[in-house]
């Protein structure tokens, strides 16, 4: 079946704006994951969510940042008044279940000038 | 706080070498151990991984050595294709693979 999928691909957004990134994690995958890669750097963990259990959010940077998953399908990461090193690509990834292998998306470019 | 710190930042082989990245992690709670490859504009895809109760691990070309008093564990690649060109990260997590603390990456370039 298809891969992890997001969208958009590209976002460009002035300062200041709010952002929503989408993630379609592989269907049956339970848990899901997002990432943020900095240009040249490793990738930093932002927020988890396994199932119907309450999301581990210990890797969000501020309170700028939230996601949402609706039960085992989409989920979406909001970036709230947007700042210039908010830029970076922010991967999703997707697992069958907690400790399996994680499948990434393509990324989502976020370039806030 | 850098969890897991890998190197070198770049590396340049000539085909047929065998590259080696090395990563250090500090914590010793970690047990699962993967190494991911990443293309330019594609995500990470996994390509191997190792949990501390073995030392050495092989999947076709590739191999992972597990140091575990040493807290290191480092990817070799034989015989090393120019298809092989890409950023190889290490990573490692609790849980055995929960959230990965991922390393900086390594530019792997391999020239003909």
């Amino acid at each position: 079946g298809a891969g992890v999928s997001q969208s958009p691909s590209n976002k460009v957004t002035e300062k200041g704006k709010d952002v929503e990134l989408r993630c379609d994690p592989i269907s049956g995958h339970t848990a899901l994951y997002w990432y943020r890669q900095r240009l040249g750097q490793g990738l930093e963990f932002l927020i988890y969510f396994q199932g119907n259990s309450a999301p581990d959010k210990s890797g969000l940077p501020s309170d700028r940042f939230s996601a949402e998953r609706t039960g085992e399908s989409v989920s979406t990461l909001t970036i709230q008044r947007t700042q210039q090193e908010d830029s970076a690509v922010y991967l999703c990834a997707s697992s069958l279940m907690r400790g399996e292998t994680q499948y990434f998306g393509p990324g989502t470019r976020l370039l806030v000038l | 706080q850098q969890q897991v710190k890998q190197s070198p930042q770049s590396l340049i082989v000539q085909k047929g070498g065998i590259p080696i990245i090395n990563c250090a992690y500090e914590n010793t709670a970690f047990d699962y151990f993967p190494w991911y490859q990443q293309f330019p504009g594609k995500g990470p895809a996994l390509l191997i991984a190792i949990r501390p109760d073995v030392s050495e691990k092989k999947e076709g070309r590739f191999t992972i050595s597990f140091n575990k008093s040493a807290k290191q564990f480092s990817l070799h690649i034989m015989d090393s294709q120019p298809g092989d060109s890409a950023t190889y990260f290490c990573a490692a997590s609790t849980g055995g693979g929960n959230k990965l603390t991922f390393g900086t990456g390594t530019q792997l370039k391999v020239e003909l």
